[in-house]
């Protein structure tokens, strides 16, 4: 489904518990990254990877973690100190360094309930 | 860092009119501009693209054109059609050795009514 897929899309978590999100590419691409959006709001950068192994914070990642172990995976784990989790988030990858589009993620939805 | 504002936050267009959506960017080292369509409940497509050398991309009914001085750049649709009726994201990033990390807009509810 558009070479990258996250898993799963709808996800419900309990108040203190951490959750991990899924995000696979068969892209070939170096780069990834992770995206909060909220109702009515742009997309805010969460974490990105630019190689495997390497990993840098983008401007909202606290309360969140991330691994860059394999070139086609890029999980994110959301953990009990993000104190509003509730959003849906988008995992996108590109070609890396030189300026491209993203090929975006389906999303998954996270509710805190 | 670099921080995207898109203006309206809302557009609503007759069926066959143009629509036109504008981004500011701050980073005068921003040399990369896409434009996203995301509709309901989907995943943002890239529908077109600007780099800093060229000052405007036609694609069909869209276009978009870049004012490097002033660090803005707009999107134009011509003869909408309600399928054109989405939210559409500017984003900017500097490309090259810094990654190609992108900063996006606010984003903008386009509604063509037919």
């Amino acid at each position: 489904d558009g070479g990258i897929t996250q898993s799963p899309k709808y996800l419900f978590r309990k108040e203190g518990q951490n959750v991990t999100l899924s995000c696979e590419q068969n892209l070939n691409h170096d780069a990834m990254y992770w995206y909060r959006q909220d109702p009515g709001q742009g997309l805010r950068l969460i974490y990105y990877s630019q190689i495997v192994n390497d990993f840098q914070k983008g401007d909202i990642a606290e309360g969140y973690s991330v691994s860059r172990e394999k070139k086609e995976s890029f999980p994110l784990t959301v953990t009990s100190a993000q104190k509003n989790p509730t959003a849906f988030y988008l995992c996108a990858s590109s070609i890396g360094a030189g300026g491209n589009g993203y090929t975006f993620g389906s999303g998954t939805r996270l509710t805190v309930v | 860092g670099e921080n995207v504002e898109q203006h309206p936050s809302t557009l609503s267009v007759q069926e066959g009119d143009s629509a036109v959506i504008k981004c500011t960017y701050s980073d005068s080292a921003s040399n990369y501009f896409p434009w996203y369509k995301q509709e309901l409940g989907k995943r943002p497509q890239l529908i077109i693209d600007i780099r800093s050398n060229v000052g405007e991309k036609k694609d069909q009914r869209i276009a978009v054109t870049l004012n490097k001085t002033a660090k803005h750049f707009s999107l134009h649709i011509t003869e909408t059609q309600p399928e054109d009726s989405a939210v559409y994201f500017c984003a900017a990033s500097r490309g090259g050795a810094a990654g190609n990390k992108l900063t996006f807009g606010g984003g903008t509810r386009v509604l063509v009514k037919p």
